[in-house]
C-alpha cells in the first residue's frame, strides 16, 4: 500500500551541526507534508509544514525541502542543540477522499552529542 | 495555540478488562478526532477517523468491535479497548483536526498519548 519512508532510522550529530533527515513518499497525489518532533513519551509536536507547490520552507532554525520529482522531503536542523534529540516524523496528508487523514514515516532517532 | 488532552495518561490494566480512554479539544471545536497507535521504536499507525455523530470509519486491519470509537460532541471522543489483552499494551494517540488554521489543509493537534499495559 501506500507508505511514507525514511531512509535512515538513527542519526548521530554533534552539538552544533547540521542535521539532515530524509523521507521518501509513494504517493504522488499528496499534496501536504508535515515534519514532527516526538520526546519519549509523549505526543508529536508540530515542527514545520509544506505544500506540494512549494519546493522550499524555512522556519526557526529548521528548512524543509520538497523535490516532487523523487518524491523526497528532507528536513534541515541548524546548529543542532541537545534539545533537539528526539525522534522525527514525516507525515503526508492524504486529502480528498482520504479526509485529511495522516501517514506517518517510519521515524529517524536524532541524537545529539555534545 | 490548541490544546488536545487525553485521559488518563498511563493504565494498567488485566488481561479480559476494558479500558477507556478520553481525547479532549480543550479551547476549540474539532470536526474530526484521529486515533493511533504506536507500538515501542515504531511510528505512529492509524487506527481510525471519528466525526462527531457519525461512526467511526476504522483503518484496515482494525478490528471495530475491539476498539470502540465514540465522539459524542465537537470536544470529546473516546477510545474504549475492549477485553484487553498484552498484545494490545502500546501507546495511543488522539490529534484533533479544525479547520482553523488558515489554510485550505486542517491542522492537526495531537494530545499527548495515553501508555496502556495489559498485564
Amino acid at each position: 500500500g501506500e507508505s511514507v519512508g525514511l531512509h535512515l532510522p538513527t542519526l548521530s550529530v554533534q552539538e552544533g551541526d547540521n542535521s539532515i533527515i530524509n523521507c521518501a513518499y509513494s504517493n504522488s497525489a499528496s499534496d501536504y507534508f508535515i515534519w514532527y518532533k516526538q520526546e519519549s513519551g509523549k505526543g508529536p509536536q508540530f515542527i514545520i509544514d509544506i505544500r506540494s507547490n512549494m519546493d522550499k520552507r524555512q522556519g526557526q532554525r529548521v528548512t524543509v525541502l520538497l523535490n516532487k520529482t523523487v518524491k523526497h522531503l528532507s528536513l534541515q536542523i541548524a546548529a543542532t542543540q541537545p534539545g533537539d534529540s528526539a525522534v522525527y516524523f514525516c507525515a503526508e496528508n492524504m486529502r480528498g477522499n482520504q479526509g485529511g487523514k495522516l501517514i506517518f514515516g517510519q521515524g529517524t532517532e536524532l541524537s545529539v552529542k555534545p | 495555540g490548541a490544546v488536545v488532552s487525553q485521559h488518563p495518561s498511563r493504565v494498567i490494566c488485566k488481561s479480559g478488562t476494558s479500558v477507556k480512554i478520553e481525547c479532549r479539544s480543550l479551547d476549540f471545536q474539532a470536526t474530526t478526532m484521529f486515533w493511533y497507535r504506536q507500538f515501542p521504536k515504531q511510528s505512529l499507525m492509524l487506527m481510525a477517523t471519528s466525526n462527531e455523530g457519525s461512526k467511526a470509519t476504522y483503518e484496515q486491519g482494525v478490528e471495530k468491535d475491539k476498539f470502540l470509537i465514540n465522539h459524542a460532541s465537537l470536544t470529546l471522543s473516546t477510545l474504549t479497548v475492549t477485553s484487553a489483552h498484552p498484545e494490545d499494551s502500546s501507546f495511543y494517540i488522539c490529534s484533533a483536526d479544525t479547520p482553523y488554521g488558515g489554510g485550505p489543509v486542517d491542522e492537526q493537534f495531537f494530545g499527548p498519548g495515553t501508555r496502556l499495559t495489559v498485564l
